[in-house]
């Protein structure tokens, strides 16, 4: 069972307009969450993240929103740009993942801006 | 800092040779981790290392074997290698809830 899931597997969008890439959870023990960034043929980077004791984080252009009650996450993106064009994968972690260090990843979403 | 390390880059493996992944951090972090990308599947964990001397199973722990020879050093072993053992393999490393990724080595086992 995918405990943490992208339905999306891709996401096309204008430059200078905001992406949104969403993400669900079942368990309700995670308690962090976090997004990554993955070009081809490199290694997934750190983007941003989120603790449960919030429902919103942001950082330069990037934003995290988290739906506790939902079990809902999402990633925005404003302005899009070309050099965004990439893989997001989120995660998450806590005692829902039977380890504080251990990261359960979703499927990931591909990103294209479109120039 | 080179950050976490990974050999080869690429490997074509016959079907039943054997092979081991290097790994290497230089961030002192204690926790380190063995991942594979599969198209659709996102990253799955093979193997992880909470701490020096320590060694646990993740979601799919099979036809692997792990070494943490040191806190810097963890290695992933195929013993036989299989063509569904296929794929992209990410190693990693933390202190905290963040993991810093290696470059991947690209695995085809034919």
């Amino acid at each position: 069972d995918q405990q943490v899931k992208q339905n999306s597997p891709s996401l096309s969008v204008q430059e200078g307009r905001i992406s949104i890439l969403n993400c669900d959870y079942t368990n309700s023990m995670f308690d962090y969450f976090l997004w990554y960034k993955k070009y081809p043929a490199e290694g997934p980077t750190f983007l941003i993240s989120i603790s449960s004791i919030k429902d919103k984080n942001e950082d330069g252009r990037f934003t995290v929103f988290l739906n506790k009650s939902a079990k809902h996450l999402s990633l925005h993106i404003v302005p899009s740009q070309p050099g965004d064009s990439a893989v997001y994968f989120c995660a998450a972690s806590g005692s829902g993942s039977g380890n504080t260090g251990k990261l359960i990843f979703g499927q990931g979403t591909t990103l294209q801006v479109k120039p | 800092n080179a950050g976490v390390t990974q050999t080869p880059k690429f490997q074509v493996l016959k079907t039943g040779q054997s092979m081991t992944l290097q790994c290497a951090q230089d961030m002192n972090h204690n926790s380190m981790y063995w991942y594979r990308q599969d198209p659709g599947m996102g990253l799955r964990l093979i193997y992880y290392s909470a701490s020096e001397g320590t060694t646990d199973k993740g979601e799919v722990p099979n036809g692997y074997n792990v070494s943490r020879l040191n806190k810097r050093e963890f290695s992933l072993r195929l013993e036989s290698a299989a063509p569904s053992q296929t794929s992209v393999y990410f190693c990693a490393s933390s202190e905290g809830y963040e993991q810093y990724f290696g470059p991947g080595t690209r695995l085809t086992v034919t």
